[in-house]
Formats: structure tokens, sequence, C-alpha cells
């Protein structure tokens, strides 16, 4: 069976630190890949797509990036934090297909101070 | 642009009370449409969806009707359970890119016994 790994589940960090979160995925090949955000009182924003190796898509721009450098890993970085990076991060992954359901992890709580 | 609107929580019922939460969207063409569901500790999972107007997704006692006449899905449930208690989010296929899931806030529904 399809499994995702999201660490850490909390991370405290100071403004103007990098970050990396990492997700990976067992059991299946060629995943769609997907971060999302929620912050506090506002619905999932989904951050970047990826359908392959290499291969990210950014839905907004922003002050984090993304990559793909397997194909079940998905990493979120960033070269310096923002206050305003404070959140809860998903990933999740799908099967390629329109209206793939999508299997989420259990998310990362990101305190930016 | 696409949006989902959804019933603002938090929401705490009666056990075999009936569930009503509300969702509309605002989208251009003809979008699929999505229950999540977070059980507590737990990432996101699809509880039920439909993909086209009319149609009732249905899952676990809970349903749910595509009206394309007043752009809604709301979601309901005959019979609440303890175990029943999660955050739900509404959602939209947008269409664009790997399966571009635009969410809701999410409703907090607690069962009492």
């Amino acid at each position: 069976s399809q499994t995702i790994h999201q660490w850490p589940a909390t991370l405290v960090q100071p403004v103007g630190s990098p970050l990396s979160l990492e997700c990976t995925v067992e059991g299946t090949s060629n995943p769609n890949l997907y971060w999302y955000r929620q912050a506090a009182g506002r619905g999932l924003q989904l951050l970047f797509y990826s359908v392959g190796i290499g291969q990210i898509s950014s839905e907004v721009p922003q002050n984090l990036s993304a990559s793909r450098p397997q194909d079940r890993q998905f990493i979120l970085s960033s070269k310096k934090l923002l206050l305003s990076d404070s959140g809860f991060y998903l990933c999740a992954w799908s099967e390629t297909g329109r209206d793939s359901p999508l299997h989420f992890g259990n998310g990362t709580r990101l305190t930016v101070t | 642009g696409d949006s989902v609107t959804q019933m603002e929580g938090p929401v705490t019922l009666s056990k075999e009370a009936f569930l009503t939460i509300n969702c509309t969207y605002t989208a251009t063409g003809y979008p699929s449409l999505f229950w999540y569901v977070q059980y507590p500790g737990e990432g996101l999972q699809l509880l039920l969806k439909a993909t086209k107007a009319d149609d009732k997704g249905s899952n676990k006692g809970f349903e749910a009707t595509y009206r394309k006449e007043t752009t809604s899905f709301h979601l309901e449930k005959g019979s609440v359970q303890v175990s029943d208690s999660a955050v739900y989010f509404c959602a939209l296929n947008k269409q664009t890119g790997a399966n571009n899931l635009f969410f809701g806030t999410g409703t907090r529904l607690t069962v009492i016994p």
C-alpha cells in the first residue's frame, strides 16, 4: 500500500533562517506531488505541484521554492524565512489523471519567530 | 476567480443528530467538487466527490449533491456518530495543472455522546 511521510511535524525557526521540509512517498511510481499551506483562518492554498522529476509548477509567487530530486521525494525550501511564512504545510500525492484523489501527509506546523 | 465558501464552524452536535455543512462555489466552466475530511491526528483524506451537475457523491453515510443552479455542494448525514468528529473541507478542481484543488477554510465538527 502507498504511504506518505512528511517531517518534521513541528518546527520553530527564526526570521532569516533557511527552511527545508521533506516529503517522501512509498508504494507508487511517478506520482503527482503537491505542497499546500494553510494559514490561520484560511483554506488550503496550493503552493507547488510536480508531475515528474525536476518538473515544478508554482501557483503563487512567494518566498518559497520546491524541488523534486527523486521520483518520490518532494522538498519545500526557503533561503530566508519571513514571519508571514508561518503556517501549516501539507504534502500530498495523487495518481495521474483528472480528479484522482489526493493523499495527504500529516503536515508540518511551522512557526517563524 | 474560482473560490469555495464554506460554512464556518465550529459545529457541535449530539449523537444521531442531522448534519448539514454548507458549501458554495464560484468557478468558470464545470469544476469537479470534493469533500475531504481530516480526523484528529491524521492527514486529509477524500470523503466523496461529484464530477458533473446533479451527481451525488456518497460515502460512510455522508452525501453531497452537485447543484449547478445554486452552485452548491452541501454535505449531509442523517445520523452523526462520535467518530465523525473531524474537520471537513470542501474543494473544487480548477481544471488547470495536475489536480489543482481549491479548498475552503474547513469546518470543525464535534459530536458529543
